[in-house]
């Protein structure tokens, strides 16, 4: 696609539950971050992807947090047993080269009741 | 103190005012800093990119990096109503294995008044 395709674009959930969240990259883009924004918060890096592997997962809150990414394309994002500090806006960005400019999706908002 | 710290505003300006957004770090190792824009309910898009301190200039905008004081700031001039957005600061280091990762200010709410 042109650009940096995230689904849902909303999610609502009860706490408990699981979730996924998918990220579609810019074709031939090799790095994909994903970032998490919260209210009044600027962006909290949580992990990034260099082809299928993951050099850096420090950003990820807690262990109920896990990402994958698979053919050097599409990640998933799996968020298990949801909580309410858990609501947040879950970014995507990929770019073309290690280090180079980040195209953003349009987020998935998360909403954990 | 965090690494990065941005006035979240709100600031409202007058369509046509010259708008000032500053950012200070206290990590000496970030070298590249950005500015990005953010509509209500869309991604960060790339605005400014910069290296080295000074300025750096694209049509309205004007991005200032002053590493001796930790200081960067973007300027719009003519402000426009479409500028209304949310204003990201950014930095990362150049060096190191995670120079990848960018450190955001928490951002700027900024309106343009017609």
């Amino acid at each position: 696609g042109a650009g940096v395709s995230q689904s849902p674009s909303n999610k609502v959930t009860e706490k408990g539950k699981d979730v996924e969240l998918r990220c579609d990259p810019i074709s031939g883009h090799t790095a994909l971050y994903w970032y998490r924004q919260s209210l009044g918060q600027g962006l909290e890096f949580l992990i990034y992807f260099q082809g299928n592997s993951a050099p850096d997962k420090s950003g990820l809150p807690s262990d109920r947090f896990s990402a994958e990414r698979t053919g050097g394309s599409v990640s998933t994002l799996t968020i298990q047993r949801t909580q309410q500090e858990d609501s947040a806006v879950y970014l995507c960005a990929s770019s073309s080269i290690w280090g180079g400019e980040l195209f953003f999706g349009e987020g998935s908002r998360l909403t954990v009741l | 103190q965090k690494e990065v710290e941005q006035d979240p505003g709100p600031l409202s300006v007058p369509e046509g005012a010259i708008v000032s957004l500053n950012c200070t770090y206290s990590n000496s190792a970030f070298q590249y800093f950005m500015w990005y824009r953010q509509y209500s309910r869309k991604g960060p898009e790339l605005l400014m990119y910069t290296y080295s301190s000074g300025n750096k200039e694209d049509g309205r905008f004007t991005a200032q990096v002053d590493k001796s004081s930790k200081y960067i700031s973007l300027f719009i001039r003519d402000s426009q109503p479409s500028d209304s957005a949310t204003y990201l600061c950014a930095m990362r280091t150049n060096s190191g294995g995670s120079n990848y990762k960018l450190t955001f200010g928490k951002g700027t709410l900024l309106t343009v008044n017609p």
